[in-house]
């Protein structure tokens, strides 16, 4: 079956990058577009963007450009988010979730990122 | 970019009820790309239903998605207590992103 594992909650303080992964397996790699999507303590889901995993392609909302970046590794699956200049608001939990026909039927299982000095 | 406004904010039912969830669009959305998640405290969110109507993978048929154009309905009859939780709604635009709803909270009365 498809899933979708993340990498370990993370504490980092202001200004510093935060690195997640999402380890896929049970499908193939390239055939699904990867997405990230965050949610603050309490909020709702906010999208940050998305990587083409066959093309390397990507895509990130507005909000986010420059300090957003997402990479993948082929041979491992894997699919990475990385976010720079980090300020107590990005304190949320990171998810990916896998594109099928355009809606995310499966998701990481969440990395918390807190932001503090 | 579309907004998605989705009402009410919080429904109170009791279990064997029915709830009726709103996603309104600020624009049309083409291809029928919306999608319903349900999301319950400490999980992630779960795909209900995508392409507006069809069910995803392992949906009971209580789920029932419908609408068109601007105005989106998620149906959800005979409520069971698994099914209280928080519910998005979520398109995808010609711009190539996602757009979630703010949630609607469906409660036990």
């Amino acid at each position: 079956q498809v899933q979708m594992v993340q990498s370990g909650a993370e504490v980092k303080k202001p200004g510093a990058s935060v690195k997640v992964s999402c380890k896929t397996s049970g499908y193939s790699f390239r055939d699904s577009y990867i997405h990230w999507v965050r949610q603050a303590p309490g909020q709702g889901l906010e999208w940050m963007g998305w990587i083409n995993p066959h093309s390397g392609g990507t895509k990130s909302a507005q909000k986010f450009q420059g300090r957003f970046t997402v990479t993948r590794d082929t041979s491992i699956s894997t699919a990475y988010m990385e976010l720079t200049s980090l300020r107590s608001e990005d304190t949320a939990v990171y998810y990916c979730a896998r594109d099928v026909l355009n809606a995310g039927d499966s998701w990481g299982q969440g990395t918390l990122v807190t932001v503090s000095s | 970019e579309i907004v998605l406004t989705q009402s009410p904010g919080t429904l109170s039912l009791s279990p064997g009820e029915s709830a009726t969830l709103s996603c309104r669009a600020s624009q049309r959305i083409n291809n029928n790309y919306l999608a319903w998640y349900q999301q319950k405290p400490g999980q992630a969110p779960r795909l209900l239903v995508y392409g507006v109507s069809t069910r995803a993978t392992g949906i009971p048929d209580r789920f029932s998605g419908s609408g068109s154009g601007t105005d989106f309905t998620l149906t959800i009859n005979k409520l069971v207590p698994e099914d209280f939780a928080v519910y998005y709604c979520q398109q995808y635009g010609s711009s190539l992103t996602w757009t979630f709803g703010r949630g609607t909270k469906v409660e036990i009365k």
